[in-house]
């Protein structure tokens, strides 16, 4: 089974600032990969599927990139409606457990 | 506007049984795989079943594999989680997923959108 990474856990930001969250897969998993925001009692929210395209009605300040094995979303100018927990998921192979990285939940410095 | 609602959570004692319903609305129910995903309280999201369009095919999680079934009605626009032998490790959130995709030049892609809005099962004495 592939096993998803993601970088880091958790982080402080301010608004306006750069974001920037990694995900690294456990064995090249070519463009096959979809990014997730997840607000505190709220069901997840696509945000970017096959790596770099995104999901329409997602504001443009989300980004992301990569292929292969290692993987980034970036947020260009974070606001206050982007805090949040942010996940990666793989679409390259079998889904198992695995299937999505740890999380990475970004908070207000 | 395309819906999923989840039904069915409770709590149950360890070994005991549970169905969990997913209502869709909006879209052609019948033309999709559908998913169920997972959350601990607390932690992260865990994929853990899928079936195709017709209910020909599922697959599921080790963690779940022959104590959970998926089914469907496409008659009823209503997918199904049976949770069998229920272990306090099943206490999660449950959410029900639509399974979109997209033909690129460079492969098929595929992701769960949209999400219901979970329903929440604990399993504990």
């Amino acid at each position: 089974d592939i096993q998803m990474t993601q970088s880091p856990s958790s982080l402080s930001a301010s608004v306006g600032d750069r974001v920037t969250i990694t995900c690294r897969a456990s064995q090249s998993i070519s463009s096959y990969l979809n990014w997730y925001q997840q607000k505190p009692g709220k069901a997840p929210k696509l945000l970017i599927y096959a790596a770099s395209s995104l999901q329409s009605g997602v504001p443009s300040r989300f980004s992301g990139s990569g292929s292969g094995t290692d993987f980034t979303l970036t947020i260009s100018s974070l606001q206050p409606e982007d805090f949040a927990t942010y996940y990666c998921q793989q679409s390259y192979s079998t889904l198992s457990e695995g299937t999505f990285g740890g999380g990475t939940k970004v908070e207000i410095k | 506007e395309v819906q999923l609602v989840e039904s069915g959570g409770g709590l149950v004692q360890p070994g005991g049984s549970l169905r969990l319903s997913c209502a869709a609305s909006g879209f052609t129910f019948s033309s999709y795989w559908m998913h169920w995903v997972r959350q601990a309280p607390g932690k992260g999201l865990v994929w853990v079943s899928r079936i195709n369009s017709d209910g020909s095919s599922t697959s599921y999680a080790d963690s779940v594999k022959g104590r959970f079934t998926i089914s469907r009605d496409n008659a009823k626009n209503t997918l199904y989680l049976q949770m069998n032998s229920l272990r306090a490790e099943d206490t999660a959130v449950y959410y029900c997923a639509r399974d979109g995709s997209v033909l690129l030049w460079f492969g098929e892609f595929h992701w769960f959108d949209p999400w219901g809005q979970g329903t929440l099962v604990t399993v504990s004495s």
